[in-house]
C-alpha cells in the first residue's frame, strides 16, 4: 500500500524541540522528493519547503530557514523534520506530502506548543 | 510569492446540485501547475486535479479542472453527500508553492 504515515501528535513546552518522522510505503522511496507543510489553526497551508530523497539536499523556504532542518534515513525510507526553540506560533498540524505535485500525504502531526 | 485568493468563502448547496469553485492567482501560474485538493475535518488534504485539468488517481469524473494563466475554476457537476469539505487550490510552478485560503462547500 502506498502510504505516508507520520509519528504521533507532541505536547511541548516554548524552547523545547521536536523530530517528527514521515515513514514512506509502498513506491520506491527516492523516486519522489518530499515536501514539509504546515498548517496552523484557522490558517492556510504553508509550503516549509522540500528534501531531495536522492541526494538528501534540503530547500527551505522563506521563514522556515534557521529552526528547521530535514532531513532523512534512506535505509528506513523515512524523512524528518526538526523544529527547535520552538514558539507559540509553531503550534500547528505538519504534513509530509510527496511531490510533485502532492499527490500523497501522510495523516499530518500536530504539535502543540503551551507552557 | 504567487497570491491564491479563492470566491466565494463559502457554498451552500444541496445534493445533486453543481458547484463551481474559483481560484485567482496574483500573476501567472507557470507551467499550468496548478492543483486542487479536497480536505475534510481532521484529514489530510487530498489531490483531485493537477496540471488545471487533470484528475488525480481514482478521482470521479464529476470533478473538472479548468482555466489558464491567472483565473482557475473547479466544478463539481453533480454534489454527492461525500463532496461537502473545503477546497483549496495550489500552485506549485513557482517557489514558494502557495495554497489558496479554501472555499468551504456546505449543505
Amino acid at each position: 500500500q502506498v502510504q505516508l504515515v507520520q509519528s504521533a501528535s507532541e505536547l511541548k513546552n516554548p524552547g523545547a524541540s521536536v523530530r517528527i518522522s514521515c515513514k514512506a510505503s509502498g513506491y520506491t522511496f527516492v523516486d519522489f522528493a518530499l515536501s514539509w507543510l504546515r498548517q496552523a489553526p484557522g490558517q492556510r497551508l504553508e509550503w516549509m519547503g522540500w528534501i531531495s530523497t536522492e541526494t538528501g539536499s534540503p530547500t527551505y523556504a522563506q521563514g522556515f530557514t534557521g529552526r528547521f532542518v530535514f532531513s532523512l534515513n534512506t535505509s528506513i525510507t523515512t524523512a524528518y523534520l526538526q523544529i527547535t526553540g520552538l514558539q507559540t506560533e509553531d503550534t500547528a498540524v505538519y504534513y509530509c506530502a510527496r511531490n510533485s505535485p502532492t499527490d500523497l500525504w501522510g495523516q499530518g502531526t500536530l504539535v502543540s506548543v503551551s507552557s | 510569492e504567487i497570491v491564491l485568493t479563492q470566491s466565494p468563502g463559502t457554498l451552500s448547496l444541496s445534493p445533486g446540485e453543481r458547484a463551481t469553485l474559483s481560484c485567482r492567482a496574483s500573476q501567472s501560474v507557470r507551467n499550468d501547475r496548478l492543483a486542487w485538493l479536497q480536505q475534510k475535518p481532521g484529514q489530510a488534504p487530498r489531490l483531485l486535479i493537477f496540471r488545471i485539468s487533470t484528475r488525480a488517481i481514482g478521482v470521479p469524473d464529476r470533478f473538472s479542472g479548468s482555466g489558464s494563466g491567472t483565473d482557475f475554476t473547479l466544478t463539481i457537476s453533480s454534489l454527492e453527500p461525500e463532496d461537502f469539505a473545503v477546497y483549496i487550490c495550489h500552485q506549485y510552478g513557482s517557489s514558494p508553492w502557495t495554497f489558496g485560503q479554501g472555499t468551504r462547500l456546505e449543505i
